[in-house]
């Protein structure tokens, strides 16, 4: 399985915008990649993905970098509630597997 | 969107004794479903694959005889804990996808286990 690197830990202020970077750079053509985040106690929730082009949501918007080996999360304006873990994955099809790394630890200071 | 409901969510047992947890896909068909186990501050560890109307896929390390994983249906898969013991506390969530392609997958909620 294709492996992602990210910062163990980030902060933010609140109400800013927030960038999370991800390298993949084994990535194969086929993979998509896509981002979840866990709030404590709780099963993880899934963010965005996307595989070639940028990709927004309600959410966040997914920027991919050209050549596909890294890619960053962006939350337009971080609350409170964006405090969590945010994973960056890689997957080639809705049947692969999901492997977890050891993810970004997002702080929002008030 | 999609929603997988994991139950129970939090149960304590004794030493010894076996615990069933239940994770359903609400408004999708789920062919596979993951099971994952998590130690505090650590990632999710994949545990197994689940396959609906065949044998689990173990990943290395996890016992199949201690874990049993039955998926007879495709909103339907059951993770048990036979045998239980203290190491085996842990937070165990489950995962499912709809079929078709690339899409988005689906956490349970999580079920806190605590073995006494």
């Amino acid at each position: 399985d294709a492996k992602t690197t990210q910062p163990n830990s980030m902060e933010s202020n609140e109400e800013e915008p927030v960038h999370l970077p991800c390298n993949h750079s084994t990535i194969s053509g086929t993979d998509y990649i896509h981002w979840y985040r866990q709030l404590p106690s709780q099963g993880p929730e899934y963010v965005i993905h996307g595989l070639t082009s940028n990709v927004n949501n309600r959410m966040a918007s997914l920027a991919i970098a050209e050549d596909r080996k890294s890619s960053t999360l962006i939350l337009h304006r971080a609350t409170l509630r964006d405090a969590a873990v945010y994973y960056c994955i890689l997957r080639y099809s809705s049947a692969s597997k999901i492997i977890f790394g050891s993810g970004t630890r997002l702080s929002i200071r008030p | 969107g999609a929603v997988v409901s994991q139950h129970p969510s939090r149960v304590i047992c004794k030493s010894g004794t076996s615990v069933k947890i239940e994770c359903r896909s609400l408004d999708f068909q789920a062919t596979t479903m993951f099971w994952y186990r998590q130690f505090p501050k650590k990632s999710l560890m994949l545990m197994a694959t689940s396959n609906e109307g065949s044998k689990a896929t173990y990943e290395q390390g996890v016992e199949k005889d201690k874990f049993l994983i039955n998926h007879a249906s495709l909103t339907l898969s059951t993770l048990t804990v036979t045998s239980a013991h203290p190491e085996d506390s842990s937070f165990y969530i489950c995962s499912a996808s709809e079929a078709g392609g690339n899409t988005e997958a689906f956490f349970g909620q999580g079920t806190r286990l605590t073995v006494v």
